[in-house]
């Protein structure tokens, strides 16, 4: 199976810092099938980025999403209060499809 | 308004089986493909399969083939999990979210709508 590494763990930043969360898989997969989801406490993932590069439905455009190979990233321009959360990239490009831990941002 | 309802929480013994349930509200049920995802205390989340509410087949992850099953009842619009030989290290938030649509073809695509989860323990 695919296995998807996400660095850093933990991102301590401040609100209006900009935030690059980086995923990388063990082998290529089709189409550039990854998304990114955020993850509150209490709440339901949100998805946030489909295609590696594609915004879902409703989601500011702060959050971009970049892919180079095995190697992808979330960028999140301008950090805004709502947006301190865990975030998992996930691919679905091969079954099964799998998910990374997760990087969290935190107030610094 | 598109949602999924899932069942309450459970909580089970090592060895039981549980059968949990997500139901489809605001769009047609055999329309998408629906998954099953948990989320442990600590880890990423882990996906553990997929069902075609149409005709019912079904893709498991490796990790739980030998002991899940998800089925559907088109009459309620209600997917179901059931896994069974429980260990503690089951415990977890279970949640359903919808994949591509059927029509399409849509196998792989990212997860837009989920349940609200459904949390099990397994606790002696």
């Amino acid at each position: 199976e695919i296995v998807l590494t996400q660095t850093p763990g933990i991102l301590s930043s401040s609100p209006g810092d900009r935030a690059t969360l980086s995923c990388r898989a063990s082998q290529s997969f089709a189409h550039n099938f990854l998304a990114w989801y955020q993850k509150k406490p209490g709440q339901s993932p949100r998805l946030l980025i489909y295609n590696a590069v594609i915004r879902a439905t409703d989601v500011p455009d702060r959050f971009i999403g970049n892919a180079a190979g095995t190697d992808f990233s979330l960028t999140i321009s301008r950090l805004e209060p709502e947006d301190f959360a865990v975030y998992y990239c996930q691919q679905y490009g091969t079954s099964p499809f799998t998910f990374g831990p997760g990087t969290k941002v935190d107030f610094k | 308004q598109e949602r999924l309802v899932q069942s309450g929480a459970e909580v089970k013994t090592p060895g039981a089986s549980m059968k949990i349930s997500c139901k489809v509200f605001g769009y047609t049920f055999t329309s998408y493909y629906l998954n099953w995802v948990r989320l442990a205390p600590g880890q990423g989340p882990e996906w553990v399969g997929i069902i075609n509410p149409s005709g019912a087949s079904t893709t498991y992850a490796p990790a739980f083939e030998d002991r899940v099953v998800m089925t559907r009842d088109t009459s309620t619009s209600t997917v179901y999990m059931e896994l069974s030989g429980l260990k503690f290290e089951d415990t977890a938030i279970y949640y359903c979210a919808r994949g591509g649509r059927l029509w399409y073809g849509e196998f792989h695509r990212a997860f837009d709508l989920w349940g609200q989860g459904t949390v099990v323990t397994v606790s002696s």
